[in-house]
C-alpha cells in the first residue's frame, strides 16, 4: 500500500474485554514496531519484528499485551483483560529494513477503555 | 541509559519569526537522531535525521538541525515560521546500534514532545 495502515482507527472497549489491533505495514517493508502514546507524552516503543521474527519486546507492559507477525506482514497487537490504563493511542511503524533508520508511522488506534 | 529531552512543552512563535526546538539526548552509542512532526489526527512524518554524516542536516520544509557533540544536543530550526508549521514536535533516538547491519536498529526512544503555535 502507499503507507502504513491501522484498523481500527478508533476502539472503545469495556474493561476486562479483549482487543486486537491491526497493523498493515507498507509493501516490503522487513521491520514492523509497535508504540504506545499516551496524552501529551511522546509515543513509547512496545515491541518490533523483522519479517515475522519478533526481535525485542521488552516494551510490552506485562503478560496481558502480546504481538505477532505471522506471515511477516500484518502484524496484530492483542490486550487482553483490557484495563483504564491501557487507554492510549497505539502506532504502527515500518521501514524497509533492519538497518534504515526511517520509519514511516500509520495513523494509529485511539484505544479507550471504560 | 539513551534519554532524550525536549526542552518547552510549548513554543509560541510569530508568523515569520524564527523557529527554535530543543532537543538533548544521552547515549553510550553513536547516536542517530530524528525529527518527526504530527499534525492533528495524522501519523507522525519524519523532518529530517542525523546518521554520523554531515553535522548540519536538512529536512522537509525549510526546517533543519545541528548534531553537536559537545552539548548533546540536536536542536530544530526554520528561519521562519509559517502558519502551517504549527504541529507537534518530536525528538527521537535509535535506541540501540547493529554491526551486524551497519546501523541503526530497533526501537526509536522519544521525547515528549514540543507542541508549536504560530500567531499571524
Amino acid at each position: 500500500g502507499a503507507g502504513v495502515s491501522q484498523s481500527p482507527r478508533y476502539k472503545v472497549t469495556k474493561r476486562g474485554q479483549d482487543v486486537a489491533l491491526r497493523c498493515d505495514p507498507i509493501s516490503g517493508h522487513v521491520s514492523l514496531y509497535w508504540y504506545r502514546q499516551a496524552l501529551g507524552q511522546g509515543p513509547e516503543f512496545l515491541t518490533y519484528f523483522n519479517y515475522e521474527a519478533q526481535q525485542d519486546k521488552s516494551g510490552l507492559p506485562n503478560d496481558r499485551f502480546s504481538a505477532e507477525r505471522p506471515e511477516g506482514s500484518i502484524s496484530t497487537l492483542t490486550i487482553q483483560r483490557t484495563e483504564q490504563r491501557d487507554s492510549a493511542m497505539y502506532r504502527c511503524a515500518s521501514s524497509v529494513s533492519p538497518s534504515t533508520d526511517t520509519q514511516y508511522f500509520g495513523p494509529g488506534t485511539r484505544l479507550t477503555v471504560l | 541509559a539513551q534519554s532524550v529531552t525536549q526542552l518547552g512543552s510549548h513554543v509560541s512563535v510569530s508568523e515569520g519569526a524564527l523557529v527554535l526546538l530543543r532537543c538533548n539526548y544521552s547515549s553510550s552509542v553513536p547516536p542517530y537522531l530524528f525529527w518527526y512532526v504530527q499534525y492533528p489526527n495524522q501519523g507522525l512524518q519524519l523532518l529530517l535525521k542525523y546518521t554520523s554524516a554531515a553535522t548540519l542536516v536538512k529536512g522537509i520544509n525549510g526546517f533543519e538541525a545541528e548534531f553537536k557533540k559537545s552539548e548533546t544536543s540536536f536542536h530544530l530550526t526554520k528561519p521562519s515560521a509559517h502558519m502551517s508549521d504549527a504541529a507537534e514536535y518530536f525528538c527521537a533516538h535509535a535506541r540501540g546500534f547493529s554491526r551486524d547491519y551497519g546501523g541503526s536498529q530497533g526501537n526509536l526512544i522519544f521525547g515528549k514532545g514540543t507542541k508549536l503555535s504560530v500567531k499571524p
